[in-house]
Parts: C-alpha cells; sequence; structure tokens
C-alpha cells in the first residue's frame, strides 16, 4: 500500500521552516526519508522505527507517530540546499522487507 | 566498492529486443533492490535478494522480467522482447542488513523504441 504524501510541493524562503507528511492506511513498521536532486540518486536521511522515537541530524528531523500510522519530517532555517524531492519509504512489517515508496513531496527553497 | 554502480548509464533499444541492466551493490551489503521510478515519481518496488536468494519478486510487472543475483554481490534484471511501455529509469540499491538505509546507484535510463 502506497504512503500518501503532503503536501506534493512547497515552496520556501531561506530560514523557513516546513512540515512534510507521510501517511498509511497500513501499520508501519518502519518509514525511511530520502531527498532527491533533479537528475540524481535519491540520498537516505534517516530511518524511524516503531516505537514514536524522533531523529535527526542538523536541522532536519522527523518523527514516527505508530498509533496515526503516520512520519513527519521536520526541516528548520532552510538552505537553499534543502531543495529537491523528499520521498517516504515504508515498511508495514519487521525484517527485512522492501520499502514502499510514497510520491514525493517537490521542496523548493529560494532566496 | 564505494558506491552501487550500475551499467549501462543510458540504453536505447529497438521494441522486441532483450536487455540486461547491470548492478554491482557495495561490498559486503547483504540486500539488494530493484526499482523503476518514473519521472516526477517515487521509486516503484519490483524485487529484492538477500545475499543471492531472491525474497520478493511480487513487483515485477510479467514474466518477461527477470532478476538474478548468483553470487551474492552482482545483480542483473532482464527484460525479454521489450515493449515501448518499459521505457523508465532502472534503480538499484543496497543495504548492509535490516534497518539500514539504502543507497541507492545513478541508475539505468532505458528507453525502448
Amino acid at each position: 500500500q502506497q504512503p500518501v504524501q503532503s503536501p506534493q510541493a512547497v515552496i520556501l524562503r531561506e530560514g523557513e521552516d516546513a512540515v512534510i507528511n507521510c501517511s498509511s492506511s497500513k501499520a508501519l513498521y518502519s518509514v525511511h526519508w530520502y531527498r532527491q536532486k533533479h537528475g540524481e540518486a535519491p540520498i537516505f536521511l534517516m530511518i524511524l522505527l516503531k516505537g514514536g522515537e524522533q531523529k535527526g541530524h542538523d536541522k532536519i528531523s522527523a518523527s514516527f507517530n505508530e498509533k496515526k500510522q503516520q512520519s513527519s519530517l521536520y526541516l528548520t532555517a532552510s538552505q537553499l540546499s534543502y531543495s529537491g524531492t523528499y520521498f517516504c519509504g515504508t515498511a508495514n512489517r519487521s525484517g527485512n522487507t522492501p520499502l514502499v515508496f510514497g510520491k514525493g513531496t517537490r521542496l523548493s527553497v529560494i532566496a | 566498492g564505494a558506491g552501487v554502480s550500475q551499467s549501462p548509464r543510458y540504453k536505447v533499444t529497438k521494441r522486441g529486443q532483450d536487455v540486461a541492466l547491470r548492478c554491482d551493490p557495495i561490498s559486503g551489503h547483504v540486500s539488494l533492490y530493484w526499482y523503476r521510478q518514473a519521472l516526477g515519481q517515487g521509486p516503484e518496488f519490483l524485487t529484492y535478494f538477500n545475499y543471492e536468494a531472491q525474497q520478493d519478486k511480487s513487483g515485477l510487472p510479467n514474466d518477461r522480467f527477470s532478476a538474478e543475483r548468483p553470487e551474492g554481490s552482482i545483480s542483473t534484471l532482464t527484460i525479454q522482447r521489450t515493449e515501448q511501455r518499459d521505457s523508465a529509469m532502472y534503480r538499484c540499491a543496497s543495504s548492509p542488513r535490516t534497518f539500514y538505509g539504502y543507497t541507492f546507484g545513478s541508475g539505468t535510463r532505458l528507453t525502448v523504441v
């Protein structure tokens, strides 16, 4: 079941914050977040496991609410380098199951 | 190697021909995944391997698609009797084991004319 991401696209000025949501109709075991720049491969940002943990590095963090079957990615004080398409990938059970990716959220940061 | 390597980067083939796409994962990575990505969309799962064993091929569109990883390292995705609808970016990814992030390769852009 493909997770649903929102918003589909967002435009920010440098320094502004953004939240990208990822929700599933099925119970989630883990959520991955990736960023892809135009013409490049997706790059892994972080993984969140069942248990409601919140992870982060620099000014990008994420939370995972297993009860609500959703995850959110938080980008604070955005930089031009944050521009790209963000994908969440979800796994519905434990073990080495392949991820199902959402359609992506296109983020544009402008000066 | 330092990253996931895919070859060729670009492949143009005539309808009806067979193609083989190669993926060389990061050394020591147990899991290898094949995805297909349409422009502006997220990666779509095709199949994956743990070591040499194909664990799930439920995403392969039809029996013209097959994949192998005979020695638990390099993998080949083969498409027989290609059709125009097979045109897409084919991406390979690998991960060390469960609960690690995927490292994606640069992909093979397949165009069927």
